[in-house]
């Protein structure tokens, strides 16, 4: 079954530690990542994504993705987190392999400490 | 700047009643998809739309209907709204069905 799996629900940093979420997905054929992420009160909007080419893609506010399809992993970095990161981020694939479908992970709740 | 916009930010319902949730998108995508946002569930797909009058269900699409008339419009409806769709309810649009999605700010529903 297709599936992506977000193994840290909650996540707590102070500033300036360094995060890595990670994401394990199960889908068949070619496959399309992306990480989401929701800011507090605010909607849903792209962090990063991966097609083809570089298996190392940079999103916005510095954050960075690894495509490693031998584990069929996308994990989401920042060397050093800020305040400002706090919001939930969410991990998705969706492919070529003939379904439409967006598949989401569970979301991790990344709170940063001041 | 692209925008989903959805007509309800906070609607309160009773059981039994009819919901109507409204979206709009000013991108002129072909794709348009309505979600359901619970925590510790993450997204789910409820129903999608890849061109006017046409749509496909979605993973949960038991207790909702919709409607797309218009290229930029699609609607939600719970026919007889019940206590366990009290929910948080996000619209996207996408140009491609495989390509980025933009979200609208949702619309959380309490049904008493």
């Amino acid at each position: 079954a297709q599936s992506v799996s977000q193994h840290n629900h909650h996540v707590i940093l102070s500033e300036a530690a360094s995060l890595e979420l990670g994401c394990n997905y199960s889908y068949g054929g070619t496959v399309n990542l992306f990480w989401y992420v929701q800011y507090p009160g605010q909607h849903l909007q792209l962090l990063l994504k991966y097609f083809s080419g570089d298996p190392l893609v940079k999103g916005i506010k510095g954050f960075e993705a690894e495509f490693i399809k031998s584990k069929f992993s996308f994990n989401l970095r920042k060397p050093s987190v800020q305040w400002s990161d706090t919001a939930e981020y969410f991990c998705a694939v969706n492919g070529n392999s003939g379904t439409y479908k967006y598949i989401f992970g569970t979301g991790t709740r990344l709170k940063v400490l001041a | 700047d692209v925008k989903v916009t959805q007509s309800s930010r906070y609607l309160v319902k009773r059981t039994g009643e009819k919901v109507f949730l409204e979206c709009v998108q000013d991108m002129d995508h072909e794709n348009m998809f309505w979600y359901r946002q619970d925590p510790g569930l993450g997204l789910r797909l409820i129903y999608f739309s890849y061109d006017v009058k046409m749509k496909e269900k979605g993973d949960i699409p038991e207790g909702y209907s919709v409607s797309r008339e218009k290229k930029e419009r699609f609607s939600l409806i719970l026919e007889s709204a019940s206590t366990n769709q009290t929910s948080m309810y996000l619209c996207a649009s996408s140009e491609a069905l495989t390509g980025e999605l933009f979200f609208g700010e949702g619309s959380r529903l309490t049904v008493l």
